[in-house]
Formats: structure tokens, sequence, C-alpha cells
């Protein structure tokens, strides 16, 4: 059975302290990686789509790298407004459906 | 572009009754996903749609609830009947040939 195992669950950080969450998987054929960001009383924002090992993207202050059995997303100087609930998923076998992991509660605080 | 757009944004009804929840895709989209989401389980994806046809409905919890695609521009989720633990928040979700999705703002159900 597929799954999707995200750490830890939450994260405090201060301002400035840069930081990895983590994203395991495991899946047979993996088609692709997402990251999403999530803000209270909204629906998951997109950030990224991984589909190969090795593979990184970075936006912003955000990087995430993906390996065969897991995915980072690497927080660099985080600031206040980067507080939000990041959410991993992946996409195996059909093309469209998503399994999303738990989420990863950030807050950063001044 | 105004997004997934999603409706109502809250609901509160009580126990058996019908619960219709209502979402519009953004335009040229071929993907339409249904998703619930709550504390203890997290996102769970419901059913999903391509080119208005139902694909994989696994998700959907109970004979319970049932979703309609009737055109490209419109999607249901209807509950009948609603129970206590059918409260959620439920996300609609739209894509382009099931790449990276776009979700609604969601509706938050409140089954009394």
């Amino acid at each position: 059975e597929d799954q999707v195992t995200q750490s830890p669950e939450a994260l405090r950080l201060q301002e400035g302290e840069s930081s990895s969450l983590n994203c395991s998987y495991t899946v047979s054929g993996l088609r692709g990686l997402f990251w999403y960001r999530q803000d209270p009383g909204k629906g998951p924002e997109f950030l990224f789509t991984l589909y190969s090992a090795g593979e990184e993207k970075e936006k912003e202050r955000l990087k995430a790298t993906l390996t065969k059995k897991e995915s980072f997303l690497h927080i660099t100087a985080p600031k206040p407004e980067d507080s939000a609930t990041y959410l991993c998923a992946v996409q195996a076998g059909s093309w469209g459906k998503l399994q999303f992991g738990a989420g990863t509660q950030v807050v950063v605080t001044p | 572009d105004a997004g997934v757009i999603q409706s109502p944004r809250h609901e509160v009804t009580e126990m058996g009754q019908e619960v219709t929840l209502r979402c519009k895709p953004i335009s040229g989209h071929d993907y339409l996903f249904w998703y619930r989401q709550t504390m203890m389980r997290g996102l769970e994806l419901l059913i999903y749609f391509n080119n208005n046809v139902p694909i994989d409905d696994s998700g959907m919890p109970e004979d319970r609830f049932s979703a309609k695609m009737p055109n490209a521009s419109f999607s249901t989720l209807k509950i009948q009947p609603s129970e206590p633990r059918d409260s959620a928040v439920y996300f609609c979700a739209s894509s382009i040939q099931g790449d990276k999705l776009f979700f609604g703002s969601g509706t938050q159900l409140s089954v009394l």
C-alpha cells in the first residue's frame, strides 16, 4: 500500500532560523512528488513538482529536493509569512490521483 | 482568472438532511477532484473526473455520497442523508492533464 509520511508534525522557528521538512514515501511507480502550502481557512496552494531523483526546485526561501525514498523542503532564513502547513503528496499509478501526507505545521516567530 | 470556486463557504445542517456542495473548476481544466479534510485523516481523495467522466470513486465513503459533473464548468457532491461524522472541510480542485492541482477555498460542513 502506498504511504506518505511527513516529519516533524510541527516546527517552531525563529525568524532567520533555517530548517528542513521531510517527506518519506513508499509507492509503486512514482510519477511525481508535490509540495503544497496551506494557510488556515484556505485550500492548499501549489509550490513544487519533482519528477525524478536528484531533481531540485527553488522558490524564494524554499527549496525542494527529491531522492528515491524521500523529499526535503528546505526553508532558508524564514520569515513570519512562511508560517503555514506544508503538505507533501505523491502521484503514482494513475495520472491525477494524489495521496497526501498529514503535513508539517510551521510557525515562524519574529 | 477566478480560480476554483466552491459554494457554499459554510454549511450547517442537521443529521438526516441532504447536503449539496458545488464547484466551478478553472476554465480549460480537464480534471476535477473532490477531497475531504479532517484533523484525524488529513486530506482524502473522494472521487475524480476526467473530461466530465468519473474515473475513480473508490474514496467515496458510502452510498450516501454521490458526485456528478454534468458539464465542464460544474460539479456537485451530494450527501444524503448526512451524519455528524461527515463534518469536515470539503475541497474541490482542478488540473490540466492530472498535473498540479488548484484548490478552491473549501466548504466547511457541520452536521449537528
